[in-house]
């Protein structure tokens, strides 16, 4: 079992709230990633951070925003949340190898 | 867009019987990873295989890759009950390149 975390494991919140899905992880990995994922379909990449002070988006648009001032944490960031938001998030991390390590996950549901 | 295709999409299989699952994917790789998840869960990293590899195994997990057809598959021996999971294969182009993962195959095995 990675040392990777992620909270919350499920949030279920209202169309406009501003929300922030936390991700932070023990192994001392530079490159962290966040994808999104809708039950039984594909992951999609939709930021990353190959270290401090280091975000790109991936290669689906999202409204979402990244931060990286720490080197094990990774938070992201919903300013107003809507149902087209709804789906799971994963957070994952890389070290030198190309492996990367995942968190279980929040599910979250704009309702 | 390099991302891997798996079929079949799902599989349905009893206890004791071998899985095999398979990726295509579209552009040159470095190296392709299978990784398993369980229901509602985060992904867990089975085994890499990297483009100068045709066969490699791993406990009861046999992965081939065959770089000329751009596909891979990894075969499950004596499955169980415990291997009913959803199975993705992500390639890796190397370099500062992330990974692009397939939509998966979702296998069944029952007692």
């Amino acid at each position: 079992e990675a040392d990777i975390y992620q909270t919350p494991r499920y949030l279920v919140i209202g169309t406009g709230k501003k929300i922030t899905l936390e991700c932070s992880q023990t192994m001392g990995h530079d490159k962290m990633y966040w994808y999104q994922q809708d039950p039984g379909m594909e992951l999609h990449l939709i930021h990353y951070s190959y270290g401090v002070n280091s975000t790109e988006k991936g290669d689906l648009s999202s409204e979402s925003t990244v931060s990286r001032i720490r080197t094990e944490h990774f938070p992201l960031t919903l300013e107003s949340a809507r149902p087209s938001h709804t789906s799971q998030y994963l957070c994952a991390s890389s070290g030198t190898g190309e492996t990367q390590y995942f968190g279980p996950g929040t599910r979250l549901l704009v309702l | 867009s390099q991302q891997g295709e798996e079929d079949p999409q799902a599989l349905s299989i009893q206890e004791g019987e071998n899985a095999t699952m398979n990726c295509s994917y579209k552009t040159s790789i470095n190296n392709l990873q299978w990784y398993r998840q369980n229901s509602g869960r985060g992904l867990v990293h089975l085994i890499l295989i990297r483009s100068n590899e045709r066969e490699k195994h791993s406990g009861r997990l046999r992965v081939t890759l065959d770089t000329s057809k751009k596909s891979s598959s990894l075969l499950i021996t004596a499955s169980r009950a415990a291997d009913t999971a959803s199975y993705f294969c992500a390639t890796d182009a190397g370099g500062y390149s992330t990974l692009t993962f397939g939509k998966g195959t979702m296998l069944l095995v029952s007692p």
